[in-house]
């Protein structure tokens, strides 16, 4: 069955450190992968788009890479303020749609 | 702000209630998606909207009913819904693949 694993952990981090979040898939060939923010209480805000033929993609202090034969993205925080706490998703395309499939999140905690 | 307005906010219905979930948006997309997001578990997409004409139900049971008016508006009728119908409800537009979220609407079903 298709699946979108993130660790559903929270990742604890120090000020100023990389923060690396993991977004792992099975039984799918996405077009491209999504990245969002979601504050408490919030709807989730786009981060960053990386299509299937891209390895790699920056905006500021993010970086995302994609993996299609791992079937993994890596989505990176460098310089991690206390900011960036929130929950991360990924989301996938479906079959070449406009719909997306999300994973469960992982929330990030950045601490001084 | 992204753009995507809903409304109320915060909404506590009893069971035999009926009540509306509104969505707006302004940033001319063409889709409009109806989420569920419960605790620890990922946003479920419930019903899509291409150019006003549903285009995705997704075996949600009847007591849920969209409408799309128009290409900026979309509604959600509630209407004998049961406690486990408690979540946070989002709209969202989209374009080119990029969905964009509004604030949603926190339901308590009592």
């Amino acid at each position: 069955s298709q699946k979108i694993e993130q660790n559903s952990e929270a990742l604890n981090i120090q000020e100023g450190k990389t923060a690396t979040l993991t977004c792992n898939y099975t039984n799918y060939s996405p077009a491209y992968l999504q990245w969002y923010r979601q504050d408490p209480g919030r709807g989730p805000v786009f981060l960053l788009l990386i299509r299937e033929n891209e390895k790699e993609k920056r905006k500021e202090r993010l970086k995302v890479t994609f993996d299609t034969t791992l079937k993994q993205s890596l989505f990176h925080i460098t310089a991690s303020q206390p900011a960036d706490s929130a929950t991360y998703l990924c989301a996938l395309d479906s079959h070449n749609t406009d719909k997306l499939i999300f994973g469960t999140g992982t929330r990030l905690q950045v601490f001084p | 702000e992204t753009g995507v307005t809903q409304t109320p906010r915060h909404l506590v219905m009893g069971m035999t209630n009926k009540k509306s979930l509104k969505c707006e948006q302004h940033l001319g997309h063409n889709a409009m998606y109806w989420y569920k997001q419960s605790a620890k578990k990922p946003l479920e997409l419930m019903f899509v909207y291409s150019l006003e004409e549903r285009v995705e139900n997704n075996s949600v049971p009847s007591r849920f009913s969209p409408e799309c008016p128009n290409s900026s508006h979309l509604f959600l009728h509630l209407h004998t819904l049961q406690p486990e119908d408690s979540a946070l409800y989002l709209c969202a537009s989209g374009s080119v693949g990029v969905q964009f979220f509004g604030p949603g609407t926190r339901l308590t079903v009592l």
